[in-house]
Order: C-alpha cells, then sequence, then structure tokens
C-alpha cells in the first residue's frame, strides 16, 4: 500500500539550530515528491518538487534532498519565522497519478 | 492575481443540512481539487477535476459531490451533513496533475453537529 510517513510529529529547536525533517514513503513508482509549509489558519504553500533520486533543491534556509525511500527538509540556522507545519506528498505513478500527503512535522523555533 | 479563492471561511451546519463550499480560481489552471484535512492528519483528496466537465473521485468522496462548468469554479456540495463531515476543506488548482505545485485556498472550517 502506498504510504507516506512523516518524523518527528514535532520538533522545538533553538533560533540557529540546525536540524532535519524526514518523509519515508512507499510507493510503486515515484512521480515527484513535494514539500509544502502550512501556517495555521492557512493553506499549505508550495516549496519544492523533486522528481529523482539524489536531487537537491534550496530556498533559503531550506534544503530537500531525495533518495529512494525517503526525503530530508534540512533547516539551517532556522529564524523564528519559520515556525509552521511542514508537509510531506508523494504523488504515485498510476492510471491516476493520485497524490498521498504525510501527517506534517509541526516546526517551533524558539527565539 | 487573487489565486484560489474559497468561501466561506467558516460554517456550522446541522445533521442533514445542505451546503455548497465555493472555490474559484484566476490562473487559468486547468486542474483543481478539494481536500479535507483533519486535524493531525494528512490531507485528504475528495475529488478532482482535470478540467471544465471532467470531474473524479478522489479517496474519500461519498457523501460529496462536484460539478466544473467552467475552467475557473470548482464548487463542492455536501448534501446531507454528518458530524464526520466536520473537517477543514481546502481547494487547489494547478497547472497540470502531473508534478506540478497546487496552490492551495485559505480554507474552510466546517462543522457538523
Amino acid at each position: 500500500e502506498d504510504q507516506v510517513t512523516q518524523s518527528p510529529e514535532a520538533l522545538r529547536l533553538q533560533e540557529g539550530e540546525s536540524s532535519s525533517l524526514n518523509c519515508s514513503y512507499t510507493v510503486s513508482g515515484l512521480r515527484g515528491l513535494f514539500w509544502y509549509r502550512q501556517d495555521p489558519g492557512k493553506g499549505p504553500e508550495f516549496l519544492f518538487t523533486l522528481y529523482s533520486a539524489g536531487e537537491e533543491k534550496e530556498k533559503e534556509r531550506l534544503k530537500a534532498t531525495l533518495t529512494k525511500k525517503e526525503s530530508f527538509l534540512h533547516i539551517t540556522a532556522p529564524k523564528p519565522e519559520d515556525s509552521a507545519t511542514y508537509l510531506c506528498a508523494v504523488q504515485a505513478v498510476g492510471r491516476d497519478d493520485k497524490i498521498i500527503f504525510g501527517k506534517g512535522t509541526r516546526l517551533h523555533i524558539l527565539p | 492575481n487573487a489565486g484560489v479563492t474559497q468561501t466561506p471561511k467558516f460554517r456550522i451546519l446541522k445533521i442533514g443540512q445542505s451546503m455548497t463550499l465555493q472555490c474559484a480560481q484566476d490562473m487559468n489552471h486547468n486542474y483543481m481539487y478539494w481536500y479535507r484535512q483533519d486535524p493531525g492528519m494528512g490531507l485528504k483528496l475528495i475529488y478532482y477535476s482535470v478540467g471544465a466537465g471532467i470531474t473524479d473521485k478522489g479517496e474519500v468522496p461519498n457523501g460529496y459531490n462536484v460539478s466544473r462548468s467552467t475552467t475557473e469554479d470548482f464548487p463542492l456540495r455536501l448534501e446531507l451533513a454528518a458530524p464526520s463531515q466536520t473537517s477543514v476543506y481546502f481547494c487547489a488548482s494547478s497547472y497540470s496533475r502531473s508534478s506540478n505545485e497546487q496552490f492551495f485556498g485559505p480554507g474552510t472550517r466546517l462543522t457538523v453537529l
């Protein structure tokens, strides 16, 4: 069964303390893996798409990487404004190319 | 561009009542989606559309209906509201189905009592 698991569920960091969020997936065929940021009371906001193992994408303090089984979202020297829930989603190859979302990681950066 | 807009922002329904959640986008996207998000859970796809006049079921379509008469609008209809439909509903759109970013609306928080 196609599945997306994110860990940890929640993470509290001090400002400047770098860390990584994990997204592990099981799909029959990967068309793409997405990272979104979601602020409280708002819709998800697109961050990255990764297509194949070894690919990396960067945006400000965030860097996303992909292997055949998982993706990492690395956060370097985070600031309080990076606090949000980060969602991982996987698009599986198939008739309807379904997209499966993980439950997210709630990140809180303390000043 | 307004992007993806949703109305209403909040709504309380009684069991058995009906309502339509409105969604519109002004980016000329062919693909539109409806998701629900329950606390602590991932987004679940309810219905999606690949263009005007074409809709298809997602993972959790029971209790919902959709229509797509124009490229811009994609309303979601709840015919007989049930407490299990209490959730936050997000509409999204994208240029294509495959590996392109989805643009999400601000959501509608629905409570069924």
